[in-house]
């Protein structure tokens, strides 16, 4: 089984602070996933990573896929209170069925 | 990409009984999935829903407490049966686009068990 540790589980910040939430396993992802979910609604993707070092950018957040491809992070420049949710990590191994993380739930206060 | 709906977007239950919950995506999609979500947790996995066929359950659930139909490929229903409290979550449909490495998700049904 794949486990896939995501950290920080809370993060409560001010407007404008930057921040880094991490996704780590012991095991090989041939691809992992980052989604956003707000409250009341599901979880929207974000980014795909597929290639080991692969690093992507989608406005203030930059997502990064590690070398060995068994990590992932996703940085936050300069949060705004329309980046609170609760952030989920998900990486693909051998199967079609991906492994979650527990998920982050970020508030941030205007 | 994939629009994925579900009926009830929400739901107020009574316990003992069952809810339906449907799944429609407007694309031909290789798999579909339901999960279980706590409040403010991550997702849980409860079967993947095949076409044709009885759907594959993970461990800790079974085809009698949530038996899964999928007709084609594009709807799919979760039956949440005899209810208790216990029940009361998110459930969310989920579809892998053929050719692409990604899951989508619906936008989830809120249930409440009383």
């Amino acid at each position: 089984t794949q486990l896939l540790e995501q950290s920080p589980q809370f993060l409560s910040i001010q407007e404008g602070e930057n921040l880094t939430v991490y996704c780590n396993s012991s095991s090989v992802f041939s691809s992992l996933q980052w989604y956003r979910q707000e409250p009341g609604e599901g979880p929207v993707l974000l980014v795909t990573v597929v290639t080991g070092g692969e690093v992507k950018k989608l406005k203030r957040l930059t997502f990064q896929f590690g070398d060995a491809r068994k990590d992932s992070s996703l940085h936050i420049t300069a949060a705004q209170p329309g980046d609170t949710g609760l952030y989920l990590c998900a990486g693909e191994g051998g199967s079609y069925i991906p492994t979650f993380g527990r998920g982050t739930s970020l508030i941030v206060h205007p | 990409s994939a629009v994925i709906s579900q009926k009830p977007s929400r739901d107020i239950c009574q316990r003992g009984t069952s809810l339906t919950i449907q799944c429609q995506v407007d694309s031909q999609v290789t798999m579909m999935f339901w999960y279980r979500q706590q409040p403010g947790q991550s997702l849980t996995l409860i079967a993947t829903a095949n076409q044709g066929s009885e759907a594959t359950y993970e461990s800790g659930f079974v085809i009698d407490k949530f038996p899964i139909s999928r007709p084609n490929l594009t709807f799919s229903t979760l039956t949440v049966s005899n209810m208790s409290p216990e029940d009361s979550s998110i459930y969310l449909c989920s579809v892998r686009v053929r050719g692409l490495k990604t899951q989508y998700f619906g936008p989830g049904t809120r249930l409440l068990v009383l």
